[in-house]
């Protein structure tokens, strides 16, 4: 079974601080992905990584930043955190090519204040 | 712009009846389409993958069509379990960026299953 573990699933945070989540996946996969999910906004890409240090911007990568040191491992970073990045965040990885399934994280609900 | 529009928003239905859940997409160049089932406070699960030559996938009661011409998908689910209640969330992939894959996501359709 594919396992993709967050480090926290709930996270509260005070405006300016810095903030990192962690995403592991035991698959040995090549992708891995950063989403952020809001009420009637649905799931955006914030960032993705398709090899180790290997980093792209998705749809909103503003105020945010990712680290992928090792194969297994992709970081979010918020370097000051703000109100309006209160959301649910969610890692994925995948295989490389059009055809894979991206395997989702059990997700972070983080709160800023 | 590429989007994916889900409809409806949400949908009670009674346990055992069956359902359709709507995606109409304009994401180009179609690679292939998704649907997924997220429970509350957890990650989406893949239930079907169709690419631009498939028109109907199935997983156990969950039934899933594509219709590359006229951009829409749907998903039937049949004789409808309790735990069938979840966000089904349409996902469409397209392009092939830097070696991973682009996704446009649906804003889900809510499905609550009562006795």
């Amino acid at each position: 079974d594919v396992k993709v573990t967050q480090s926290s699933r709930y996270l509260v945070k005070r405006t300016g601080e810095k903030v990192f989540l962690e995403c592991v996946q035991d698959m040995d996969h090549e992708n891995m992905f950063w989403y952020r999910q809001d009420p009637g906004l649905g799931l955006r890409l914030i960032y993705f990584s398709y090899d180790v240090k290997m980093k792209e911007k998705g749809d909103i990568p503003e105020g945010y930043s990712v680290s992928r040191e090792k194969k297994e491992r992709f970081s979010l970073i918020l370097e000051s955190a703000s109100t309006n990045q209160t959301s649910m965040y969610l890692c994925a990885s995948s295989r490389l090519g059009l055809r894979n399934t991206q395997y989702f994280g059990p997700g972070t609900r983080l709160t800023v204040l | 712009k590429n989007q994916v529009e889900q409809s409806p928003q949400s949908l009670i239905i009674l346990e055992g009846k069956n359902c359709t859940l709507q995606c109409n997409y304009t994401v180009s160049p179609f690679s292939n389409l998704r649907w997924y089932k997220q429970d509350t406070g957890r990650g989406p699960v893949s239930l079907t993958i169709m690419t631009f030559s498939e028109n109907t996938k199935s997983n156990g009661r969950y039934t899933a069509t594509l219709d590359a011409d006229t951009k829409q998908s749907s998903l039937h689910i049949t004789a409808s379990q309790l735990s069938d209640s979840a966000s089904y969330i349409c996902v469409v992939s397209f392009g092939n960026t830097g070696g991973g894959n682009k996704l446009t996501f649906g804003t889900g359709t809510q499905l609550k299953v009562e006795l």
